[in-house]
């Protein structure tokens, strides 16, 4: 059964140091998104990409974080410098087309604890 | 944007019980909405969803229902066994983008 993989599972990082997360979506899903989700809450979204395309960075730290799809496949999203406060699971999801009504599958995400 | 309510936050039922949890949306334009089930340290799971131009639907021991002039859809999860334990989170999509709710943390008692 198709996954969406995330790596790594766990990262601890000292707060103003760099951190990336990676994320390799359903094969042939069009759509990927990045969502962080801080313990005891539901996921909200950092950013969306439809392809290589930014579809939705409204509620990205730009200061701090940045994502890229460069081909359309993969995603990496990176933090730097890290905040204590960015301490939380970071969560990709991809789906096969964009517009919404559509399946949306997730990862088994990143554990980020920043120290 | 879209906000999405879901209640109640804990939940705790007898193993062969039913449970339900709730959530209302605010945006009539939502027009996908599915339900997660996710474990401790690991992503959300999709489980079931339904559409905005269907009421109810069922998958076994769940189903879900919608009602769109309420703005509210719901989870049934019937005859619950110990590995039902989980939080489940609602979503609604509004334009290509999912809205999550709080979360329920399902406890089922053996």
């Amino acid at each position: 059964e198709a996954e969406v993989a995330q790596s790594p599972r766990y990262k601890i990082t000292e707060k103003s140091q760099a951190v990336a997360f990676w994320c390799d979506p359903i094969s042939g899903h069009a759509t990927l998104y990045w969502y962080r989700q801080i313990l005891g809450q539901g996921p909200e979204l950092l950013v969306q990409f439809q392809d290589e395309s930014v579809v939705d960075d409204s509620q990205l730290p730009k200061d701090r974080f940045s994502a890229e799809r460069l081909k359309g496949v993969d995603s990496t999203l990176k933090i730097q410098p890290a905040e204590l406060g960015d301490s939380a699971m970071y969560l990709c999801a991809s789906s096969l087309l964009w517009g919404g009504n559509t399946e949306a599958f997730f990862g088994q995400g990143t554990r980020l604890t920043v120290v | 944007g879209e906000n999405v309510e879901q209640h109640p936050s804990t939940l705790s039922v007898q193993e062969g019980d039913s449970a339900v949890i709730k959530c209302t949306y605010s945006d009539s334009a939502s027009n996908y909405f599915p339900w997660y089930k996710q474990e401790l340290g690991k992503g959300p799971q999709l489980i079931i969803d339904i559409r905005s131009n269907v009421g109810e639907k069922k998958d076994q021991r769940i189903a879900v229902t919608l009602n769109k002039t309420a703005k509210h859809f719901s989870l049934h999860i019937t005859e619950t066994q110990p590995e039902d334990s989980a939080v489940y989170f609602c979503a609604a999509s509004l334009n290509g983008q999912f809205y999550f709710g709080t979360g329920t943390s399902l406890t089922v008692i053996p």
